[in-house]
């Protein structure tokens, strides 16, 4: 089974800074791989995914992702923080229900605090 | 389209007391599901659904029922509510697997069991 892990469940830049968020997956068969958004008190967004193709992806509000196959990783990053990026932020990849469906494993979470 | 929503938005009950959560989406989704929010552990897959009729269990389905008699709800049965069932839960709905396909997420159910 498919895990992840997000390192930092908190995560604190200035207004301007680069945003960086850490994220490894377990297995060594590439998944599909996601960043989830979510503001305080409402549900989750996709913020963007990776399926196949080109390993740098772009998503919404300027942040992109990297997938690096021989670290396991896609990092979540941002080159100039701003206020209302402040959320918490989930990674989650593609594993497979006992029943044989596509599901998705969430990451426990990165929290964003962006200071003035 | 109102996307996916749920209510309540927040409940507390007694324990050993039962209840539904309602969730609802007007995007003609074949696939819904439902997680559960606590602090420190992310989302956990409750139960999902792959069409009308059809449901199964996810990482943490004990406690839970849930039915999907028609394509646009996907209600959720708390059977004899228990502390543990303290969460945040979220309905989400996509075109098709969610391991594949953007989920879209309700706005949640704040749930506490006393």
């Amino acid at each position: 089974a498919q895990s992840v892990t997000q390192l930092g469940s908190h995560v604190s830049v200035s207004e301007g800074a680069l945003v960086l968020l850490r994220c490894n997956y377990s297995s060594s068969v590439p998944p599909y791989l996601f960043w989830y958004v979510q503001y305080p008190n409402q549900g989750l967004q996709l913020l963007l995914k990776y399926t196949t193709g080109a390993t740098l992806v772009k998503g919404i509000n300027g942040f992109e992702a990297e997938f690096k196959k021989s670290e396991t990783s896609f990092h979540l990053t941002k080159p100039s923080a701003h206020m209302s990026d402040a959320a918490e932020y989930f990674c989650a990849v593609s594993d497979f229900t006992q029943g044989g469906s596509e599901k998705l494993v969430f990451g426990k979470g990165t929290k964003l605090t962006v200071n003035p | 389209n109102a996307g996916v929503t749920q209510t309540p938005k927040f409940q507390v009950l007694k324990t050993g007391q039962s209840m539904t959560l309602q969730c609802a989406q007007d995007m003609n989704h074949e696939y819904m599901s439902w997680y559960r929010q606590d602090p420190g552990m992310g989302l956990r897959l409750i139960h999902y659904s792959v069409g009308a009729g059809i449901t199964d269990q996810g990482e943490v389905p004990n406690g839970y029922n849930v039915s999907r008699s028609t394509t646009e709800d996907f209600p959720l049965r708390l059977l004899s509510a228990a502390p543990s069932q303290t969460s945040v839960y979220f309905c989400a709905s996509s075109y098709g697997p969610g391991g594949t396909y953007e989920q879209y997420f309700g706005p949640g159910t704040r749930l506490t069991v006393t």
